[in-house]
């Protein structure tokens, strides 16, 4: 069954400081991995998206990384922010090219940042 | 910049009640979607399109149904309202992009609360 897990399910830190966010999978064929960021109340913001052949992509303080050999994905966050508050989503898609129907969401980790 | 809008951002509706969720995008997307987000379980597809008038069945199509009639615009209809369809509702639009990776936007999201 395709799924996708992520971890931890909630995670305080401390304004500054580093944090890195796992996603592992297991949906086949893979297509690509998306990491979402969703503030509370809103709906989700794309922050990356990785396909098979590429194992790093940043967005700014966002550094998304992939290991399609152990279906692993990490997101990690440099010098939190109070603003980076959210749930981050990793999606997988099990579908290549086309129309999509086929994205597995996680169920999200909730990010707090504290001054 | 894509814009997807909803309709409402809070509606209370009682059981047994016709809901209308209007979701519009201005961005010429071939394919909408429509979510419902609950605690615990992450995002489900209730619905999704691929073009005008037509629609596809998502995870959790029961007690729903959608109408696309413009390209713009995907309603999400609950016929008879019930308790359990309380959530946040999400909608979202997508294209295909050159490299045939998908990119989805989200609407902010409407939060239905039914008593």
């Amino acid at each position: 069954k395709n799924q996708v897990e992520q971890s931890p399910q909630s995670l305080i830190i401390l304004e500054g400081k580093n944090c890195t966010l796992q996603c592992n999978y297991t949906v086949s064929p893979f297509s690509n991995l998306r990491w979402y960021k969703q503030d509370t109340g809103r709906g989700p913001v794309s922050l990356t998206i990785m396909t098979f052949s590429e194992n790093t992509k940043s967005n700014g303080r966002y550094t998304a990384t992939l290991d399609a050999d152990t279906k692993q994905s990490s997101l990690h966050i440099t010098a939190s922010q109070l603003s980076d508050s959210a749930s981050y989503i990793c999606v997988v898609s099990d579908h290549y090219g086309g129309s999509q129907g086929n994205l597995i969401f996680g169920k999200g980790t909730k990010l707090s940042v504290k001054p | 910049d894509v814009k997807v809008t909803q309709s409402s951002r809070y509606l209370v509706k009682r059981t047994g009640e016709k809901v209308f969720l209007e979701c519009v995008q201005d961005m010429d997307h071939e394919n909408m979607f429509w979510y419902r987000q609950d605690p615990g379980l992450g995002l489900r597809l209730i619905y999704f399109s691929y073009d005008v008038k037509m629609k596809e069945k998502g995870d959790i199509p029961e007690g729903y149904s959608v109408s696309r009639e413009k390209k713009e615009r995907f309603s999400l209809i609950l016929e008879s309202a019930s308790t359990n369809q309380t959530s946040m509702y999400l909608c979202a639009s997508s294209f295909l992009g050159g490299t045939g990776e998908e990119t989805q936007y989200f609407g902010p999201g409407t939060r239905l609360l039914v008593l």
